[in-house]
C-alpha cells in the first residue's frame, strides 16, 4: 500500500503562499496523487489530481518530481477561508483511498 | 448539481440500539464508502461497495455492518451501538477507478454527526 506523510499542521497569513509537501515513497506505477480540503463539519472534497510534473486549477497547484515519490500542493496568495485539513492521497490497486491526518492549515489575518 | 446526501445531519442514540445511517447518491457511481472521522485520526474507511450486494471491509469494521440492496443507496448499521462509536460518520462516492484516466474523485456527504449515550 502506497502510504503518505504529510506535515500535521501549518500557520500561515493572508496573501502568503502556502506549500504542502507530501511523502509517498511507495507509490505505484498506476497511482494518480489527489489532494482534498476539508471544511469544519463538512465532508472533503476534491481539489486537484496529478500524475507527474505539474498540475494547475483555479484552486491550486500540485507539483510532482520526476521519481514521483513526493508531491508539493501549492495554495497561492492564502485567504482566512482557505484554513482546513488538507489530505494527501495515492491511488491503490483496489478500490479505496486511504485517508490521514492530513494537514491542518490556519490562516490568519 | 451531483450529491451525495446523508440521512441525518446529528442523531443520538442510546447504548445498545441498533443505529441506520442512510446514504444516498444520484450521480449512478458504482463505488460506495463509509468512513468515521475522529479528532487527530483522520478518516479511517469502515466499509465500501463496488457494486450493489457487494461489500469489502475497510480499516475498522467491527461493530459495523452495511447494506446495499440498490446502487444509489449504502446504509451502515451499528448492530449495537456503543459510546466508542461517537463520531462523525462520512459517506462517499466515486466512479470505478480507471487507470491513468484522471478521474479519483471521491464526492462526500455532509456528514452525520452520531452521539452515543
Amino acid at each position: 500500500l502506497a502510504k503518505t506523510t504529510q506535515p500535521i499542521s501549518m500557520d500561515s497569513y493572508e496573501g502568503q503562499e502556502v506549500n504542502i509537501t507530501c511523502s509517498h515513497n511507495n507509490i505505484a506505477t498506476n497511482d494518480y496523487i489527489t489532494w482534498y480540503q476539508q471544511f469544519p463539519s463538512q465532508g472533503p472534497r476534491f481539489i486537484i489530481q496529478g500524475y507527474k510534473t505539474k498540475v494547475t486549477n483555479e484552486v491550486a497547484s500540485l507539483f510532482i518530481p520526476a521519481d514521483r515519490k513526493s508531491s508539493t500542493l501549492s495554495l497561492p496568495r492564502v485567504s482566512l477561508s482557505d484554513t482546513a485539513v488538507y489530505y494527501c492521497l495515492v491511488g491503490e490497486d483496489d478500490y479505496k483511498l486511504s485517508f490521514g491526518a492530513g494537514t491542518t492549515v490556519t490562516v490568519r489575518a | 448539481d451531483v450529491k451525495v446526501t446523508q440521512s441525518s445531519r446529528y442523531l443520538v442514540k442510546r447504548t445498545g440500539e441498533k443505529v441506520f445511517l442512510e446514504c444516498v447518491q444520484d450521480m449512478d457511481h458504482e463505488n460506495m464508502f463509509w468512513y468515521r472521522q475522529d479528532p487527530g485520526l483522520g478518516l479511517r474507511l469502515i466499509y465500501f461497495s463496488y457494486d450493489v450486494k457487494m461489500k469489502e471491509k475497510g480499516d475498522i469494521p467491527e461493530g459495523y455492518s452495511v447494506s446495499r440492496e440498490k446502487k444509489e443507496r449504502f446504509s451502515l448499521i451499528l448492530e449495537s451501538a456503543s459510546t466508542n462509536q461517537t463520531s462523525m460518520y462520512l459517506c462517499a462516492s466515486s466512479p470505478p477507478q480507471q487507470p491513468f484516466v484522471v478521474n479519483y474523485g471521491y464526492t462526500f456527504g455532509s456528514g452525520t454527526r452520531l452521539t452515543v449515550v
